[in-house]
């Protein structure tokens, strides 16, 4: 059964740039698109983008310019970096399996805030 | 590219029935087969509830049912049980811009 294990650091100032990891534990890594969301408090889902085991990314355009999402397909691992943060990028950010036509399984979620 | 519409809200008696729409656009919800419905509880990880529009992935109760008329999905859940109380998402792919909108989410409580 694949589970997905995030970690990164939570409080950051804003300009700093968030850094995620997501480690992907009893199942395969080659295969899939792997992907980041995020839940703004009160707010809904949205997502960032995902990238395939071999490296080839798609992302949000509203986050394009910030984002950066990478892999390390020897550890099984995908990261999630996004730059110039503001208190807007206040989230629960997950990482998930894209199947193809869906998110699973998820993460547990991650919470970054940004405060000064 | 906006998020999909869905009600705040959506109550029901243990036992009962509560459908959740979901609206888009031709260039989402009503362009491709692959809407689907993820339900959150709070501290827990997301959970698939059907994808493909109608299919259940192994583990979901058949109480949970997909549907989709036009530019607007729907779920139901029939036999409401307590541990239905929670956030309910719906999911479309864009496929003109390839990438993944979401809904604004609704609220079910057991009354």
């Amino acid at each position: 059964q694949v589970q997905l294990q995030q970690w990164g650091a939570g409080l950051l100032k804003p300009s700093e740039t968030l850094s995620l990891t997501c480690a992907v534990y009893g199942g395969s890594f080659s295969g899939y698109y792997w992907s980041w969301i995020r839940q703004p408090p009160g707010k809904g889902l949205e997502w960032i983008g995902e990238i395939y085991y071999s490296g080839a990314t798609k992302y949000n355009p509203s986050l394009r310019s910030r984002v950066t999402i990478s892999v390390d397909s020897s550890k099984n691992q995908l990261s999630l970096k996004l730059y110039s943060v503001t208190a807007a990028d206040t989230a629960i950010y997950y990482c998930a399996r894209h199947l193809g036509r869906a998110f699973d399984p998820w993460g547990q979620g991650i919470l970054a805030t940004v405060s000064s | 590219q906006s998020a999909l519409t869905q009600p705040p809200s959506a109550s029901g008696s243990p036992g009962q029935s509560v459908t959740i729409s979901c609206t888009g656009t031709s260039s989402d919800v009503g362009g491709y087969n692959s809407v689907s419905w993820y339900q959150l509880h709070p501290g827990k990880a997301p959970k698939l509830m059907i994808y493909d529009v109608t299919e259940r992935p192994s583990g979901v109760p058949d109480r949970f049912s997909g549907s989709k008329s036009g530019n607007t999905a729907s779920l139901t859940v029939s036999g409401l049980q307590a541990e239905d109380e929670a956030d309910y998402y719906c999911c479309s792919n864009v496929g003109n811009l390839d990438y993944y909108v979401f809904g604004t989410g609704t609220a079910v409580t057991v009354l």
